[in-house]
């Protein structure tokens, strides 16, 4: 009962690094999700893939790139790293909207990043 | 566009008392809504859904009613323990859409 797993769970960088944090679900979810969470600015969404092949861009895309590799993951990019960019990192994934209406969705626990 | 409001915290509280959690919502048509909760170090699971007007969600002994009415969904407890401190978040999602509209969070303390 893996779910939603990313890796890393911790992740110190120095400004200016790149790095790829990795989502891979279990789930066999058409849709998964990128979210940042910073305190007392809630869950903001990075970028979304609503199925294999493609994605689209949320509130807060710039800095970030990702990829739909296959439909199990989906991985998100920091090309040049910022401090403003220090962060927990949440992936999740979802069924897509079926007859039961708008699915709920699944998270990992989480990537922790501090940009130095 | 559709938007969640919840009560600010944190909401202290001691061990065995009632919980509310207030959330009202915007959306056009009818949204799916649900409450999630965040345990410390963890990623937020859903506690529990409703899907159209009247429905009640629960789990783990809480409660929300979908009300149209008022846009309401408010989270309810009758006796909170210890190990219910966590973040709980409202939430929000629309046939045809493929985002979750997540309300701010409201953080809850219990004491023994």
């Amino acid at each position: 009962n893996a779910g939603v797993t990313q890796t890393p769970k911790f992740q110190v960088l120095k400004t200016g690094q790149s790095m790829t944090l990795q989502c891979a679900q279990d789930m066999n979810h058409n849709s998964m999700y990128w979210y940042r969470q910073d305190p007392g600015m809630g869950l903001r969404l990075i970028y979304y893939s609503a199925s294999e092949g493609t994605t689209d861009k949320g509130e807060v895309p710039n800095g970030y790139n990702v990829s739909r590799l296959n439909k199990r993951e989906f991985s998100l990019r920091l090309e040049s790293a910022a401090p403003s960019q220090t962060s927990v990192y949440f992936c999740a994934s979802s069924e897509s909207v079926g007859t039961g209406g708008f699915q709920p969705q699944h998270f990992g626990d989480g990537t922790r990043l501090s940009i130095l | 566009g559709d938007s969640v409001t919840q009560m600010e915290g944190p909401v202290t509280l001691s061990e065995e008392a009632f919980l509310t959690i207030n959330c009202t919502y915007t959306a056009t048509g009818y949204p799916s809504l649900f409450w999630y909760v965040q345990y410390p170090g963890e990623g937020l699971q859903l506690l529990l859904k409703a899907t159209k007007a009247d429905d009640k969600g629960s789990n783990k002994g809480f409660e929300a009613t979908y009300r149209k009415e008022t846009t309401s969904f408010h989270l309810e407890k009758g006796s909170v323990q210890v190990s219910d401190s966590a973040v709980y978040f409202c939430a929000l999602g629309n046939t045809g859409g493929f985002k979750t509209i997540f309300g701010a969070g409201t953080r809850l303390f219990v004491k023994a």
